[in-house]
């Protein structure tokens, strides 16, 4: 079975500073790992993906995670927050890269100060 | 990119009567589709999930005939919520490979 536990609810930073999201999963088989994010009302966005390439994955708006296999976590950060992310992200785990249930964390909101 | 367009993206109905919500590919071929349901401040709980042409698979706990999955083609699924109740509002979502769609809001009156 797998998991993925999300830690903070809630994440609040100011505008310029750095994002850090955590994320740690659980997988008794070599995971695909992958951050979404959901604005309100709206469906997820893929951010990037972990496929067992590269452990240090970039994605869009300049978000990038780094897969630690002896940590068993994949964390979201992003140097330098805008306004504009302020959303809720999730962190979700699958055994699979196509096709296959994603198994989510339960999300964290994030909050950017002006 | 691919591209999974949803509707509606909302619709408002009264107690006991169906709603149907659509889930196409728009430049793909989608042989699977994930059907979600969000509840407000939470995170995604699969539903079910629809292969083209055969029936779908419902997690435990939902209920198969209130909640009608059909996937009759590569390009185009469909969830509907019979007999909705109160109950029943939430946000839907569908999903192919990576893409989901924008989502469904319904509330039941």
């Amino acid at each position: 079975a797998q998991s993925v536990t999300q830690l903070g609810s809630h994440v609040s930073v100011s505008e310029g500073a750095l994002v850090l999201l955590r994320c740690n999963y659980s997988s008794s088989v070599p995971p695909y790992l992958f951050w979404y994010v959901q604005y309100p009302n709206q469906g997820l966005q893929l951010l990037l993906k972990y496929t067992s390439a590269a452990t240090l994955v970039k994605g869009i708006n300049g978000f990038e995670a780094e897969f630690k296999k002896s940590e068993t976590s994949f964390h979201l950060t992003k140097p330098s927050a805008h306004m504009s992310d302020a959303a809720e992200y999730f962190c979700a785990v699958s055994e699979k890269e196509y096709g296959n249930k994603l198994v989510f964390g339960a999300g964290t909101i994030l909050r950017v100060k002006s | 990119g691919a591209v999974v367009s949803q509707h509606p993206s909302w619709v408002i109905c009264k107690s006991g009567t169906s709603v149907k919500i659509e889930c196409r590919s728009l430049d793909f071929q989608a042989t699977t589709m994930f059907w979600y349901r969000q509840f407000p401040k939470q995170s995604l709980m699969l539903m079910a999930t629809s292969n083209e042409g055969s029936k779908a698979t419902y997690e435990q706990g939902v209920e198969k005939d209130k909640f009608l999955i059909n996937h009759a083609s590569l390009t185009l699924s469909t969830l509907t919520v019979t007999s909705a109740h109160p109950e029943d509002s939430s946000f839907y979502i569908c999903r192919s490979s990576y893409t989901f769609g924008s989502g469904t809001r319904l509330t039941v009156v």
